[in-house]
């Protein structure tokens, strides 16, 4: 069974320009989430889609970070405009229903991103 | 509000050395236990989980027991091997919510 895809592996940019990262999760998962991973911190949820739809964006940064997840399936989270303070890993991650009765999340590798 | 607290580290052993990462929590209603591990390389991974008060998670020779009285849930194993050598990261969910909060990792190196 393939895992969760996330592209780019890394990116570097300059303050002020934008980014976007594509996630595609396990086959059959209705659940996809974005994590924001700082050097040496927990991930942090930034976004969480219940098939297409947003059940918690709590935590996005909604002035510069949009996320979509069209058809349900696979996902981009767009950067506009970077700040220093982004730098980070940003995770993505697909779990089959609701967490709370497993707490199993899938990971993909994430996207490492370097804001100069 | 919930929240995750893990010992410092980098953690460094040798092998067969016995382990202990320790992890307390704080939750306004009844929390799930686990611990994540991402080893060199890999996306995390579930390790181990416990969803009541006195459960005990146990996987690769890895055991946390759920301790309501101390609010924790310690990473133990016995005997460390090299390629336990990973960034651990014990985490909590509330029943009903569907936020899995994460501690802030514990970077553990085994030394042949």
């Amino acid at each position: 069974e393939a895992g969760v895809a996330q592209s780019p592996r890394y990116k570097i940019i300059e303050k002020r320009q934008s980014v976007a990262f594509w996630c595609n999760p396990i086959s059959g998962h209705a659940t996809l989430y974005w994590y924001q991973q700082i050097l040496g911190q927990g991930p942090k949820l930034l976004i969480q889609f219940q098939n297409n739809g947003v059940v918690d964006d709590s935590q996005l940064p909604k002035d510069r970070f949009s996320a979509e997840r069209l058809k349900g399936v696979d996902s981009t989270l767009k950067i506009q405009p970077a700040k220093l303070e982004d730098s980070a890993v940003y995770l993505c991650a697909s779990s089959p229903g609701a967490t709370w009765n497993t707490g199993e999340l899938f990971f993909g590798e994430g996207s490492r991103l370097t804001v100069l | 509000g919930n929240s995750v607290t893990q010992m410092e580290g980098p953690v460094t052993l040798s092998e067969e050395a016995f382990l202990t990462i320790n992890c307390t929590y704080t939750a306004t209603g009844y929390p799930s236990l686990f611990w994540y591990v991402q080893y060199p390389g890999e996306g995390l991974q579930l390790l181990l989980k416990a969803t009541k008060a006195d459960d005990k998670g146990s996987n690769k020779g890895f055991e946390a027991t759920y301790r309501k009285e101390t609010t924790s849930f310690h990473l133990e194993k016995g005997s460390v091997q090299v390629s336990d050598s990973a960034v651990y990261f014990c985490a909590l969910i509330i029943q009903g919510a569907q936020k899995l909060v994460f501690g802030q990792g514990t970077r553990l190196t085994i030394n042949p």
